[in-house]
């Protein structure tokens, strides 16, 4: 099974920041890369596929990058919206496993 | 509108069974991917299992042998049955569409307990 490791586990931050979470999967998965927010109580929510391309809807703030081994999720100015848990996620293979999660709080 | 929606969730006893369903409005669940993904409460996500649109079949090795995936083409319904459920099947369970999971139901909870 692919190993997914995100960096950090949480991180504070202000409204303005810019913003930068990790993931590391334990062998090369391409650009089988996927990134979730998740709110409390809620579904999580599809920003960016395929390690680099923006979901319809999603504002530009967000953006993706990597291949391989190596993948980087970035807000560029963070909106008090964005306070949340983020994951990523590999489809390269079954299983296709999730990161545990970066929650980003307020500082 | 594209939607999908859960049922099924309960309390049930450890050794019981469960069949999750998750209607679909506005695609065809035949042709997708469509996938199962948990939460247990105050965790992260953990991929369940997943039916390709040829049918074939896959399940995290938490559940094989105990889970089984399903879709009724006619019903445009996704199904998980839950068999010889135990404490840590405790969850939030979510069907989600397609590889890249872009359209996720509210989720219904599932609650393995005596």
């Amino acid at each position: 099974d692919i190993q997914m490791t995100q960096s950090p586990s949480s991180l504070s931050a202000s409204v303005g920041d810019r913003v930068t979470i990790t993931c590391r999967p334990s062998q090369s998965i391409n650009s089988y890369l996927n990134w979730y927010q998740q709110k409390p109580g809620k579904a999580p929510k599809l920003l960016i596929y395929a390690a680099s391309s923006l979901q319809s809807g999603v504002p530009s703030r967000f953006s993706g990058s990597g291949s391989g081994t190596d993948f980087t999720l970035t807000i560029s100015s963070l909106q008090p919206e964005d306070f949340a848990t983020y994951y990523c996620q590999q489809s390269y293979s079954t299983p296709y496993t999730f990161g545990q999660g970066t929650k980003l709080e307020i500082k | 509108e594209v939607q999908l929606v859960e049922s099924g969730g309960g309390l049930i006893q450890p050794g019981g069974s469960l069949r999750l369903s998750c209607a679909a409005s506005g695609f065809t669940v035949r042709t997708n991917y469509m996938n199962w993904v948990r939460q247990a409460p105050g965790k992260g996500l953990e991929w369940v299992s997943v039916i390709y649109s040829g049918g074939s079949t896959y399940y995290a090795d938490s559940v094989k042998g105990r889970f089984t995936i399903s879709r009724d083409n006619s019903k445009n319904t996704l199904y998980l049955q839950m068999n010889s459920l135990r404490a840590e099947d405790t969850a939030v369970y979510y069907c989600a569409r397609d590889i890249r999971m872009d359209v996720w139901g509210h989720g219904t909870t599932v609650t393995v307990s005596s």
